[in-house]
């Protein structure tokens, strides 16, 4: 079973704050995902990526950089966190990225913004 | 875009009743289905994968049906347990964009 790993679990901050959320996947899977999972709305896609140095816009972009520094690691990045941003954030991985794969999710990470 | 509407939000039922979850979608050219399910404080695990050529798929307890006329997928737990209390998504995609569009959930609570 691949594994997915997010890091932290749980993050507090307040308006304004600078706040970094950690993914990696040590399954050798190309594409890695972050979506923001919010009541009424379901996972929404953040930013995706095929590969290292790659980013791809997703749905819901605005307010969030990523980056994706190795084959495993994908970074979310807030640089300005506002309230509206409080969230469960999932991070995923699939092998080629195409739509007929299933996907591969961490256990999420909450964030709440003060 | 495709959208993914699936209902109801909540659902409670007795152990051993049927548990049925709907999701409509919008692109007739969607050809790729997921149920995926999220237990209490843990990730998403896919349930099932449904191509657009097979119309009744069946799991261990449950059932999933698709409909393309009508554009709707179903998911049936037949016989519910507590241990399928969780919450559940239902995920659609078409075309080569890379895109895979989910529903908003379903919070299942099964009583015992």
């Amino acid at each position: 079973e691949a594994a997915v790993t997010q890091s932290p679990r749980n993050k507090v901050t307040v308006t304004g704050g600078n706040v970094t959320l950690s993914c990696r996947q040590t399954n050798s899977h190309n594409y890695m995902y972050w979506y923001r999972q919010d009541t009424g709305h379901g996972l929404r896609l953040i930013h995706y990526s095929y590969g290292a140095g790659n980013l791809q816009i997703g749905d819901v972009p605005d307010g969030y950089k990523a980056t994706r520094t190795t084959q495993e690691d994908f970074f979310l990045l807030l640089e300005l966190a506002s309230p509206s941003q409080t969230s469960l954030y999932f991070c995923a991985s699939s092998v080629r990225g195409k739509t007929n794969e299933r996907l591969f999710f961490g256990h999420g990470t909450k964030l709440s913004v003060l | 875009g495709e959208q993914v509407e699936q209902r109801p939000p909540h659902l409670s039922v007795r152990e051993g009743d049927s548990a049925f979850i709907t999701c409509t979608y919008t692109d007739p050219n969607s050809y790729y289905f997921f149920w995926y399910k999220q237990e209490p404080g843990a990730s998403l695990q896919l349930l099932m994968k449904v191509f657009s050529s097979t119309e009744i798929n069946e799991g261990q307890g449950f059932t999933v049906l698709l409909n393309k006329k009508d554009k709707r997928l179903s998911l049936n737990l037949t016989a519910a347990h507590p241990g399928d209390s969780a919450a559940y998504f239902c995920a659609v995609s078409a075309g080569n964009n890379n895109r895979i569009f989910f529903g908003d959930g379903t919070q299942l609570v099964v009583k015992p």
